[in-house]
């Protein structure tokens, strides 16, 4: 699977934007982008994915640019709640597929 | 339960004891997935069961970490001979199925293991 790079930390005021921006250069043609999140203290949490059309859930939105080598999520309206290190994962379709989590981006938010 | 369910949520045992750690899948899942997580780091991964397949151990630390799943659902992760460096979340995971889209992992709160 390929390889995703994420800035190591964020922050955002509450009630705004977040936007969590994922490279992922060497992606392949049928590699999906996934989102999951982890809270402290707790298992991490899918949120989302996508494989080139732009996709939206009532977690977040998810756009990948069209030439599918980076991807932002965005958190429309950011709580304190949604402070959490949020991971981006490529993945293929067939075959076996072990979730492969890098250092991901902590997102803090702040009030 | 709706989601993946481990046990203990902690332990903490003395160095040298065995231990055993439990996850209860979401039912149906054919994939399950066990990590650990220690302090301040990323989710490493140790092992995945898939259907009837063999195993993939390739992330187990050392010989004295195996698991086992029976019947294709309750999964035991067991630790021997524990060391102080075991410590850490050991987290649990199932999905749906491999090789197909959507089949996004569902964690449980893992067991927070305390080798003292």
């Amino acid at each position: 699977d390929a390889k995703t790079t994420q800035p190591p930390s964020m922050d955002c005021a509450e009630g705004r934007a977040a936007n969590l921006p994922c490279n992922h250069s060497t992606i392949s043609g049928n590699e999906y982008v996934y989102w999951y999140r982890q809270i402290h203290s707790q298992g991490p949490q899918y949120i989302i994915h996508g494989l080139k059309n732009n996709e939206t859930n009532e977690m977040a939105s998810l756009i990948i640019t069209e030439d599918r080598k980076s991807s932002t999520l965005i958190l429309p309206h950011a709580t304190l709640r949604d402070t959490a290190v949020y991971y981006c994962i490529v993945r293929a379709t067939g075959g076996s597929y072990i979730p492969t989590f890098g250092r991901g981006t902590s997102l803090i938010v702040h009030p | 339960g709706a989601g993946v369910s481990q046990s203990p949520s902690n332990k903490v045992t003395e160095k040298g004891k065995d231990v055993e750690l439990r996850c209860d899948p979401i039912s149906g899942h054919t994939a399950l997935y066990w990590y650990r997580q220690s302090l301040g780091q990323g989710l490493e991964f140790l092992i995945y069961f898939q259907g009837n397949s063999a195993p993939d151990k390739s992330g187990l630390p050392s010989d004295r970490f195996s698991a086992e799943r029976t019947g294709g659902s309750v999964s035991t992760l067991t630790i021997q001979r524990t060391q102080q460096e075991d410590s850490a979340v050991y987290l649990c995971a199932s999905s749906r199925r491999q090789g197909a889209v959507g089949t996004e992992a569902f964690f449980g709160q893992g067991t927070r293991l305390t080798v003292v």
